[in-house]
């Protein structure tokens, strides 16, 4: 059945060093694909939606020069945390619409 | 006011009874409505999915959702310890695919005491 994957699951880095999360949605295509992010005890908040060949669109607040999204093929699309620092590290979650609208397993970054 | 208000609980009720879960939300142009579970450090799960008002079974679990009182439930029968998790009702005007994300309630935390 149609599942959106994450890799990795989880990631600890040292800050100023940058990290790619990959999003891929297996048996089914995803033109748009989601981006959230999670902090303990709170709602998911959208960050940016990201489109198969065009740049992504953020929300208010979201700095897209920190958070680089490229979503390269139907099946996948990445987020890059550049330059990470302590207060980057949160619970990202990426999803993409099959029925309903489907969430990755999430993947948990610690910045150092 | 937000767009969508959930009680973040925690709601604890004895395995077996009924729980029911609820958001209000303020925006009329609402058409979808999504319930999710979501387990410690898990990403959501879809569990419910309906358009409009209505209701909608699926096992234990039925949704409702009355358009006109802006209020949706989620009930869960016959629960069981497995179901505690946090409960996320989410919504959005559009299909749920295009340009619009979904907006969410903060989530409502389940016990479910054996």
């Amino acid at each position: 059945g149609a599942v959106v994957s994450q890799h990795p699951s989880w990631v600890i880095c040292k800050s100023g060093t940058s990290v790619k999360i990959e999003c891929r949605s297996l048996d089914f295509q995803a033109t748009t694909m989601f981006w959230y992010r999670q902090f303990p005890k709170q709602s998911l908040m959208l960050m940016a939606t990201s489109n198969e060949g065009s740049k992504a669109t953020y929300e208010q607040g979201v700095e897209k020069d920190k958070f680089l999204i490229n979503h390269a093929s139907l099946t996948l699309s990445t987020l890059t945390v550049t330059s990470a620092h302590p207060e980057d590290s949160s619970f990202y979650i990426c999803s993409a619409r099959d029925r309903g609208r489907l969430f990755g397993p999430g993947t948990r970054l610690t910045v150092l | 006011q937000k767009e969508v208000e959930q009680d973040p609980g925690p709601l604890s009720v004895p395995e077996g009874a009924i729980v029911s879960l609820n958001c209000t939300y303020s925006n009329s142009a609402f058409q979808y409505f999504m319930w999710y579970r979501q387990y410690s450090r898990k990403g959501p799960e879809l569990l419910m999915y309906t358009y409009s008002s209505g209701n909608k079974e699926d096992g234990r679990f039925t949704a409702q959702v009355d358009k006109s009182s802006k209020y949706i439930s989620l009930f869960i029968r016959d629960s069981q310890p497995s179901d505690s998790a946090t409960y996320l009702c989410a919504m959005s005007a559009g299909s749920g695919g295009g340009a619009d994300g979904l907006t969410f309630g903060k989530g409502t935390h389940l016990i479910i005491q054996p």
